[in-house]
């Protein structure tokens, strides 16, 4: 079974650009987590998905940023205007979340975003 | 507001130098609380999961326990490939919600 993939792998933008970032969860996976590390920092929620409804978006740091789930597959996630703070490294997960014990998520290998 | 704390921040063993790594925790309905391993340049993978108090779990040379407040993860004669940073992870009682991380722990094992 093939795991979660990210694309890309890395990622180096001028300040002002655009950088769109997808994540490909695990086959049927309803549930879809972003997730970001910014250096020194312990790794931070961004938002959730339940199939194609945003579950949950309180970890999104502003209107950059903007996330969709097209048909409940895969996730793109835009940066729009980049600034230098975005950098760091995002990952996204997914859980089958069907009923209990099936809540863990597991992990892409993350972007390496880096903001010039 | 959910917390979770991990220590030491870097560990350096022998090979061989059983240890342990710990994870305090602080928050309301603990659901589960998840132990992870990363590699450098690579995403969090998976260890295991961990329900209530008393719980543990065992893989190979891992060992993880839990208790009200915090969880061990046991290192038993560990090889230069247990190498990578062990986080740590809590969510709440609902369930399928975001996980709250620590830092993680550094852990090099030398031959």
């Amino acid at each position: 079974e093939a795991g979660v993939t990210q694309f890309p792998s890395h990622s180096v933008i001028e300040k002002g650009q655009t950088v769109t970032l997808r994540c490909d969860p695990i086959s049927g996976h309803d549930n879809l987590y972003w997730y970001r590390r910014v250096m020194g920092k312990e790794i931070k929620f961004l938002l959730h998905f339940v199939k194609e409804s945003k579950q949950d978006e309180s970890g999104m740091p502003n209107n950059r940023f903007l996330a969709e789930r097209t048909g409940g597959t895969y996730s793109t996630l835009k940066v729009q205007p980049a600034e230098l703070e975005d950098s760091g490294v995002y990952f996204c997960a997914s859980s089958q979340g069907r009923g209990p014990y099936q809540e863990t998520q597991y992990f892409g290998p993350g972007t390496r975003l880096l903001v010039l | 507001e959910d917390q979770v704390t991990q220590s030491p921040e870097a560990l350096r063993l022998q090979e061989g130098e059983s240890s342990s790594l710990n994870c305090s925790y602080t928050v309301s309905g603990l659901r589960g609380l998840f132990w992870y391993r990363q590699d450098p340049g690579k995403g969090p993978e998976f260890l295991f999961t961990l329900y209530s108090a008393g719980e543990e779990k065992e893989k190979e040379r891992l060992k993880a326990t839990l208790t009200k407040k915090e969880s061990f993860l046991h290192i038993t004669a560990p090889k230069p490939e247990d190498s990578a940073t062990y986080l740590c992870a809590v969510y709440r009682s609902s369930g399928n919600t975001p996980l709250v991380f620590g830092k993680g722990t550094r852990l090099s094992v030398i031959a």
